[in-house]
């Protein structure tokens, strides 16, 4: 199926690290995205794997692992503005993008 | 500056009176889409574009209609709109669609009454 999941609501505090996960239930995919999207903005690009593994930059990591389903988003050193919705989506070739249903971290002081 | 242009970023209106929300990108890129965005559900894909005169449905095509004359817009219609479609919109485009990240426009807040 298309089914993408990911946890609702995450709690962290600053200066901590979060790991966000992804799992979704197909494998014919192109690649795997991450946006962040704070409340009543749009969605920005932070990340895109294609080949299994980690993909760093700066603050931010994501890993894809193809054969078990799942991918994650790592943010090191939370900011207080890290706070809003992380949303992973699938690369269906082109044809369209799955999103899955974002999730709420919340960064505590 | 690149961007993707939304309008109207806010409408409220009324059961069954025709709109469009326009769309507009000054990057050349071929795919266009449309999403929509309710609480839980995440963004959700009504319609595509891969170029001008082809689209495609996504996965919530229903009570909406698109076009592509032109490259730069791609605007999304609601012939008759009905409050399930009360929701917020967002518009996006990238180069090919595929192995690219997508630019989203600012979002359209529609209220149907």
């Amino acid at each position: 199926g298309q089914n993408i999941d990911q946890p609702t609501e995450m709690t962290a505090t600053e200066g901590a690290i979060v790991q966000i996960n992804c799992t979704y239930q197909t494998s014919g995919f192109n690649g795997l995205f991450w946006y962040q999207q704070h409340a009543g903005e749009a969605p920005t690009f932070l990340s895109y794997n294609v080949l299994d593994g980690l993909e760093e930059k700066g603050r931010f990591s994501s890993f894809l692992s193809r054969s078990k389903g799942y991918s994650y988003l790592l943010l090191k050193e939370l900011q207080m503005k890290d706070s809003a919705s992380y949303l992973c989506a699938r690369d269906n070739y082109g044809q369209n993008f799955v999103f899955g249903p974002g999730t709420r971290l919340s960064v505590l002081p | 500056e690149a961007q993707v242009t939304q309008n109207p970023r806010y409408l409220i209106t009324v059961t069954g009176k025709k709109l469009t929300v326009t769309c507009s990108q000054n990057m050349n890129h071929e795919y266009m889409s449309w999403y929509r965005q309710d609480p839980g559900l995440g963004l959700r894909q009504i319609y595509y574009s891969m170029n001008v005169e082809v689209t495609d449905k996504g996965d919530v095509p229903e009570g909406y209609k698109v076009s592509r004359k032109e490259k730069r817009n791609f605007p999304l219609i609601l012939e008759s709109p009905s409050p399930n479609q009360t929701s917020l919109y967002f518009c996006a485009s990238s180069f090919t669609g595929t192995n690219e990240k997508l630019f989203f426009g600012s979002g359209t807040q529609l209220s149907v009454l």
